[in-house]
């Protein structure tokens, strides 16, 4: 089946503690992204990557670091987690421009992060 | 830059009776427009999309959608709601440039509440 899968689904951590949230796919998507959904600020997006080793900053991306070695692999990375990151977290990924179902995100399901 | 508003935050309807969720958007350059939903404790969904061409377009579900150039706007419709409809909706634009598109700014959301 194709989909995005993120680790872990709900983490209760504290102030300093680094974490890393996992997100992988498996259609050989090229472009991948990380959000975080807040009540009333809907999607943000924190950072994207492009392809392999290629990254950038989304509209929030202070606190977080990415990288992508591999092409399914996306992982978000809290290296000191403070309580305004408590969040709900979605990784989401889309084939290469041009290819079929170019522009369309598919989603993982979700990861609620809870920083004390 | 871009922006996109859904004025409703929530919206109750009764069964079998039409709706309508607003978006506008704001964007000095060409846009993809999406409508996607998220049911509880789920990752979003793509409802439909405009890339080009006409302007009313039909996503699954029952939904559609007219893009309305001249108002910015991309509000979604379906003519009569079902209790499972009862979900988050979000509005999304994709600003369109030559390199292809990376950027997807999501509006806070529309909560449609279905009622028995």
């Amino acid at each position: 089946e194709a989909q995005v899968t993120q680790n872990p689904r709900y983490l209760i951590t504290v102030t300093g503690k680094k974490l890393t949230v996992t997100c992988s796919q498996n259609m050989n998507h090229e472009y991948m992204s990380w959000y975080r959904q807040d009540p009333g600020l809907g999607l943000r997006q924190i950072y994207y990557s492009m392809n392999v080793e290629v990254t950038d900053k989304g509209d929030v991306p202070e606190g977080y670091k990415v990288s992508r070695k591999e092409k399914r692999n996306f992982p978000l990375i809290l290296e000191s987690p403070s309580p305004n990151q408590t969040s709900l977290y979605f990784c989401a990924s889309r084939p290469g421009q041009g290819a079929p179902g170019a522009n369309v995100l598919t989603f993982g399901a979700g990861s609620r992060l809870t920083v004390l | 830059a871009q922006s996109v508003t859904q004025l409703d935050s929530q919206v109750p309807v009764f069964e079998e009776a039409p709706v309508e969720l607003r978006c506008n958007y704001s964007s000095s350059v060409s846009v993809y427009l999406f409508w996607y939903v998220q049911y509880p404790n789920q990752g979003l969904q793509l409802l439909l999309k405009y890339l080009s061409g006409s302007t009313l377009v039909k996503g699954i579900n029952g939904f559609e959608a007219e893009f309305n150039k001249s108002q910015t706007s991309f509000h979604l419709r379906k003519p009569s709601v079902h209790i499972s409809d009862t979900a988050e909706y979000f509005c999304a634009v994709s600003p369109f440039s030559t390199s292809g598109t990376y950027k997807y700014i999501f509006g806070t959301g529309t909560r449609l509440k279905v009622l028995a």
